[in-house]
């Protein structure tokens, strides 16, 4: 699975737009791009994938740039509770999920 | 509906003994993987189920760590002869279905696990 690098960590206004980058300049043709967070002491949680055109649900949207070598996760409207660490996956059919340093995302009032 | 729940939450145990860590998946859910994290770590992998087939051990750390999966539901991870360097959360996550490889991956709560 192709490599990944996001920022260590960023800080986001309360009720403002967070825009996490990711970078993932060898991913191949069959990779998605996933996204995943941690918030302190709970489970991983998923939030959004794609594979090479924008997506959009509930919690998230997802721009993926037209050669894939980065994305973006946008939280539209950060909240305290969206204080965590993000993880960007690129992953194929393997299956096997590994989480890198992530970006550690705190979210000021 | 329900999530992925994992019992005990917390584990305290005496280094040598053994342990079993149960993880009930999201029902109709024909994935189940078993993952660990160490204080401050990335996800490490350690196994995974999927239906029927012979499990993927590939990231069992040791032949003391072994994983079972009754009736493609319940599955149970047993750590045999327990050392400290085995402390760490244990996650549990179940799919749809591994076979793509698309689905997204529900986790449970973990068990935290420390070996005095």
């Amino acid at each position: 699975d192709a490599k990944t690098t996001q920022p260590t960590s960023m800080d986001c206004a309360e009720g403002r737009a967070a825009n996490l980058p990711c970078n993932h300049s060898t991913i191949s043709g069959n990779e998605y791009v996933y996204w995943y967070r941690q918030i302190h002491s709970q489970g991983p949680q998923y939030i959004i994938h794609g594979l090479k055109n924008n997506e959009t649900n509930e919690m998230a949207s997802l721009i993926i740039t037209e050669d894939r070598k980065s994305s973006t996760l946008i939280l539209p409207h950060a909240t305290l509770r969206d204080t965590a660490v993000y993880y960007c996956i690129v992953k194929a059919a393997g299956n096997k999920l590994t989480f890198g340093g992530g970006t550690r995302v705190l979210v000021k009032p | 509906g329900a999530g992925v729940s994992q019992s005990p939450s917390n584990k305290v145990t005496e280094k040598g003994k053994d342990v079993e860590l149960r993880c009930d998946p999201i029902s109709g859910h024909t994935a189940l993987y078993w993952y660990r994290q160490s204080l401050g770590q990335g996800l490490e992998f350690l196994i995974y189920f999927q239906g029927n087939s012979a499990p993927d051990k590939s990231g069992l750390p040791s032949d003391r760590f072994s994983a079972e999966r009754t009736g493609g539901s319940v599955s149970t991870l047993t750590i045999q002869r327990t050392q400290q360097e085995d402390s760490a959360v244990y996650l549990c996550a179940s799919s749809l279905s591994g076979i793509q490889g698309m689905y997204e991956q529900y986790f449970g709560p973990g068990t935290r696990l420390t070996v005095t």
